[in-house]
Parts: structure tokens; sequence; C-alpha cells
């Protein structure tokens, strides 16, 4: 049984650019969630994906978008890079889309904006 | 959405020694999980906990949901035990409410 995975590891950035964030989930969920960590706080939910569709967002702006694919893999996309933007983000795979027991982390990409 | 806070919020320990992580929160819960962050930032569960207690090892909670808080219990703490310590909530809807978590370091 594979874990979550998230690619890439560490990523630097320019204010004004768009990143691109992997995850695989966990084999058998098919449900992914991202939440933002900024340094010495606790993790922010972003948004949920379930069956390909977005399934209920946190306070995030529009500039935070996603995709979740047939393989259930999801990505999430940030457009216009602010300095505020860097932080850990996390991705969580689990089965249905309420967070329950099965919820599973990855080890997250760590965002620097300059 | 749901308040969690979490106390101390820095904790510096001797190796060997025991400790108390509180976790309070502001509604009713349907899941309580508690998270230790290692340093590579992966979430690790500990316990799924929404009422009652339960051990593993030397790592014991107690949820007491209808005074909205949980406790971690670490006995006899070793290096190893250092990072964060998250607690997380839900009640309905699909996220977790994280706290700011507990920082703890234990040293030789």
């Amino acid at each position: 049984e594979t874990g979550v995975t998230q690619s890439p590891t560490h990523l630097i950035k320019t204010r004004g650019q768009q990143v691109t964030l992997r995850c695989s989930s966990q084999s058998g969920h098919n449900t992914v969630s991202w939440y933002q960590q900024a340094l010495g706080q606790g993790p922010q939910f972003i948004f949920q994906y379930y069956r390909e569709e977005e399934n209920g967002r946190g306070n995030f702006p529009p500039r935070f978008s996603g995709l979740q694919f047939p393989n259930y893999s999801s990505e999430l996309n940030v457009n216009a890079l602010e300095l505020d933007d860097s932080a850990l983000y996390l991705c969580a795979s689990s089965l249905y889309q309420v967070a329950n027991y099965g919820y599973t982390f990855g080890s997250g990409t760590r965002l620097t904006v300059v | 959405g749901i308040q969690v806070e979490q106390s101390p919020p820095d904790l510096i320990l001797q190796e060997g020694a025991n400790s108390t992580l509180r976790c309070n929160f502001s509604d009713s819960v349907n899941n309580l999980q508690w998270f230790h962050q290692n340093p590579w930032g992966q979430l690790i569960n500990l316990f799924y906990i929404p009422s009652g207690t339960k051990q593993n090892g030397r790592l014991s909670a107690t949820t007491v949901a209808t005074e909205r808080y949980s406790l971690l219990y670490i006995s006899s703490s070793q290096t190893t035990d250092s990072g964060v310590y998250f607690c997380a909530v839900w009640n309905t809807g699909n996220q977790f409410y994280f706290g700011t978590g507990t920082s703890l370091t234990v040293i030789p």
C-alpha cells in the first residue's frame, strides 16, 4: 500500500509567477484535500476534491485552484503568487469526502515566494 | 468554523520526563485527532479520539467531549518525541480545523 506522495518537495518562485503542486493519493482513496501551513501555524483548509469535482473550499481566493484526475491524483495551482503564499502545502487523501479516521497526509511541498 | 486552542505553545523536557498537552475546542465535534508533525513536515496520525481514552505505548489521550477538551499524555519522553503536536477537529462538512500546535523539544 503506497502512501500519499507530493512533488516537488521544495520550490522557489518569484512574486507574480504561477505554480503547480502535485499529489498522488493513497491507494484506494478517492478524496484529496489540500491545506496551507504557514510558518508557526496549524494547517488551514484550502479545498477538497471528490470524484474530480471541488467539494468544499476554505477561505482562499480564486487564484488558488485545483484539479483531480480519474486516478484520484490532484494538482493545486496558485496564480499571481504573493509573498504571503510562502508556506508548506500539505495534501491529504481519504476514502469518502468527510474528514474521518482514514485521513493520510503527505510530507508536503515547501513553497518560497521571493 | 471551530476554534481550536492548544497549550502550552512550547515545551522543553528532559529525556524521561512526562508531559501533558491540552486542546480546547469551541463547538461539539464528531472527530478529534492528534497528529505529530515530523521534521520533514509529514503529519502522522497518533490517535482518533472523539471521546474517551486510548493508549498506545508511551502515549495516551483522553477527550471529554461534553467539556470540549482533549489531553495528550507523553510518558518517559525520548528525543524522538520532539516535534510539533497538533490537535484537529471536525464536526460536519469536509475539513479539519487545526490548532496552532505544541512544539516539544526533548533534550538528552
